[in-house]
């Protein structure tokens, strides 16, 4: 079966501080697909970034950056020097390629204050 | 534009009555999706169709129902089945089994009053 956790349900965080939000997914496919998308409050997600189980190099983008590690099954998300305009809803998901589902975690609240 | 459109964005039902929700994109995408977002569970699958006239039950198909009559539509029917049906759903689509990003609409909320 697969399976996304997110166990932190809130983050909040005073604006430039650093914060990563964790993900650590289950699931028996040697190839599948770990995303990240946002959900700011007008309730459409956006996508930030793909990453497939071959690929385990981190990557940077900007002021975000994740880090997989297929030894710990985790998809971590960072936000350095965060901003109050990071404040949403992050979810992390997971695709088998053998079944197509799309599946979701939690998500985690993220709060930066000014 | 192209994108997903559902409408409408506010729903209100009254108990024992069924509710079509629409979801229309124009992306082209073979695949479509329906989400329930409540709040501490995040996105459980409803249903889901990766071609046109088949469709596969998720997590939580249980009072559910949809049709996948052409390729830019998948409308999910809430029946008076289910039996909580207050929540936030998102529709999203992507193209078919290449594990590409999924495109979300901007949901419909429905509440049973």
């Amino acid at each position: 079966a697969q399976k996304v956790t997110q166990a932190q349900t809130e983050i909040s965080v005073v604006e430039k501080e650093d914060v990563t939000l964790d993900c650590v997914y289950e699931t028996r496919d040697t190839t599948y697909y770990l995303f990240w998308y946002k959900q700011p409050p007008s309730g459409e997600l956006v996508f930030l970034i793909r990453r497939n189980s071959f690929d385990e190099q981190n990557e940077i983008s900007g002021r975000y950056s994740w880090n997989f590690q297929k030894s710990t099954s985790s998809f971590n998300f960072t936000i350095t020097a965060s901003q109050v305009v990071d404040s949403a809803v992050y979810f992390c998901a997971l695709d088998s390629s053998n079944t197509g589902k799309l599946i979701f975690g939690q998500g985690t609240t993220l709060q930066v204050k000014p | 534009d192209g994108g997903i459109t559902q409408s409408p964005k506010y729903l209100f039902r009254k108990e024992g009555q069924n509710v079509t929700l629409s979801c229309e994109q124009n992306l082209n995408h073979d695949a479509m999706y329906w989400y329930r977002q409540d709040p501490g569970q995040g996105l459980r699958l409803i249903y889901y169709s990766q071609i046109v006239n088949d469709f596969q039950k998720g997590d939580i198909a249980e009072g559910y129902s949809v049709s996948r009559e052409k390729k830019e539509s998948f409308p999910l029917t809430v029946t008076s089945a289910q039996k909580n049906p207050t929540a936030f759903y998102l529709c999203a689509s992507r193209w078919g089994n290449t594990n590409t990003e999924a495109f979300f609409g901007q949901g419909t909320r429905l509440t049973v009053v």
